[in-house]
């Protein structure tokens, strides 16, 4: 069965240091979307993806976070520098046809930053 | 931002117990999902609703979508030990395809 890979499975770093995180989505799915779940919490989409193109980021702290699907396939999330504050599981999830509301979700990666 | 809120945010059942939770919004929703996370897990699909008054079961487990598009419900029937997990309620913010998560409800099935 495809599903949506996502590395690296676990990071941790230290304050104001750059880190990323990779997203292969399933094969096919044109909407891809990166979400961080922080503890106890509810998944807070960062940035939905449409093919190659940013279709919102609203909520995606631009100073320090950037994403990018450059052929519209994989897709990566950048953290530079990052703060205490970014530790939470950060999650990638695409899906065929968003008017489902089925998004394939990956295992994510948990960042925790010292 | 539209915001969904569920309850309880947590339960303890006895194995064999039927279940009920809620998810509740201010605003509309013109379609309801509901989500199961597992442990160090993504979230994964349960039920989509997609009418307002449906009625949808897959297994054990029937939501409803509310009448007044502002609030969905999910029953679990006869619990098993695998059902533990937090259940999370989501919907499209309006006229996006931009999925919102509801704050979750933490069940634990006690054998």
């Amino acid at each position: 069965e495809a599903e949506v890979a996502q590395s690296p499975r676990y990071k941790i770093t230290e304050k104001s240091q750059a880190v990323a995180f990779w997203c292969d989505p399933i094969s096919g799915h044109a909407t891809l979307y990166w979400y961080r779940q922080i503890l106890g919490q509810g998944p807070e989409l960062l940035v939905q993806f449409q093919d190659e193109s940013v279709v919102d980021d609203s909520q995606l702290p631009k100073d320090r976070f950037s994403a990018e699907r450059l052929k519209g396939v994989d897709s990566t999330l950048k953290i530079q520098p990052a703060e205490l504050g970014d530790s939470a599981m950060y999650l990638c999830a695409s899906s065929v046809d968003p008017n489902t509301g089925e998004l394939f979700f990956g295992e994510g990666s948990r960042l925790t930053v010292l | 931002g539209q915001q969904l809120n569920q309850s309880p945010q947590s339960m303890f059942i006895q194995e064999g117990e039927d279940v009920s939770m809620n998810c509740t919004s201010s605003s509309i929703f013109n379609t309801w999902l509901w989500y199961k996370q597992d442990p160090g897990e993504g979230p994964v699909l349960l039920i989509a609703l997609y009418k307002a008054g449906e009625l949808t079961s897959n297994g054990r487990l029937t939501a409803q979508f509310g009448i007044t598009r502002k609030d969905s419900f999910l029953n679990i029937s006869a619990s098993i030990p695998s059902d533990v997990g937090i259940y999370f309620c989501a919907g499209p913010e309006s006229g996006t395809y931009k999925y919102i998560f509801g704050t979750g409800t933490r069940l634990k099935v006690l054998a």
